[in-house]
């Protein structure tokens, strides 16, 4: 049961354009969301994240947009660059009690190749 | 700034045989979670840590056993290690109410 879906498995975008990366989620106790981005053999990296209480957070070329009714959120990197290239895994978390946010569930990663 | 740190970084055992791996989180981080990920797949939840205690399970074999210590570093220990534990195991540390920020990984190769 994948409770966190990545549906596009990869994306080729030109350098100095929009990336838009996509995810859906099935949970509604999730309540924060985050986007990793992962290199091959290394951890993944945080990027930017979002609670349920907002619908855009924005972080510089990052901007991640929440549609709750949807169950949807989206990662907008503008420019894209060549650096950027990379699996990125969207995440999702419940409070597991209090206001510690608990362990990640994840998508299945997209890869995104920026090409010069 | 001072990351996960997470040894050793390749590990290569033999079936049944036991392995340990180490994660030293963040400073001033209490909680630790530990994280599979099989070839192709995303990463998966094994356990959690807060305050040296269990505070959550995911889908870890019975075989498998974890602990945070007083430094609140933590140990997955792996026994009757089979093929299909082969993957990389992430550490990942937050304190209470923050984002979670990943280890470089593990990558364990079981012949």
């Amino acid at each position: 049961d994948q409770q966190v879906k990545q549906n596009s498995p990869s994306l080729s975008v030109q350098e100095g354009r929009i990336s838009i990366l996509n995810c859906d989620y099935t949970n509604s106790m999730f309540d924060y969301f985050l986007w990793y981005k992962k290199y091959p053999a290394e951890g993944p990296t945080f990027l930017i994240s979002i609670s349920s209480i907002k619908d855009k957070n924005e972080d510089g070329r990052f901007t991640v947009f929440l549609n709750k009714s949807a169950k949807h959120l989206s990662l907008h990197i503008v420019p894209s660059q060549p650096g950027d290239s990379a699996v990125y895994f969207c995440a999702a978390s419940a409070r597991a009690g209090g206001t510690s946010y608990g362990k990640l569930t994840f998508g299945q990663g997209t890869i995104l190749t920026v090409h010069p | 700034a001072a990351g996960v740190i997470q040894s050793p970084r390749h590990l290569i055992k033999e079936k049944r045989e036991t392995a340990t791996l180490k994660c030293y989180p963040i400073p001033r981080h209490d909680t630790v979670y530990w994280y599979q990920q099989g070839p192709g797949q995303d990463p998966q939840f094994l356990i959690s840590f807060y305050e040296k205690m269990q505070s959550d399970k995911g889908s870890i074999p019975d075989r498998f056993s974890a602990q945070q210590f007083s430094d609140y570093h933590s140990e997955l220990n792996m026994s009757s290690l089979e093929l299909g534990d082969s993957a990389l195991y992430f550490c990942a540390s937050s304190s209470y109410t923050s984002t979670q920020y990943f280890g470089p990984g593990t990558r364990l190769t079981v012949l």
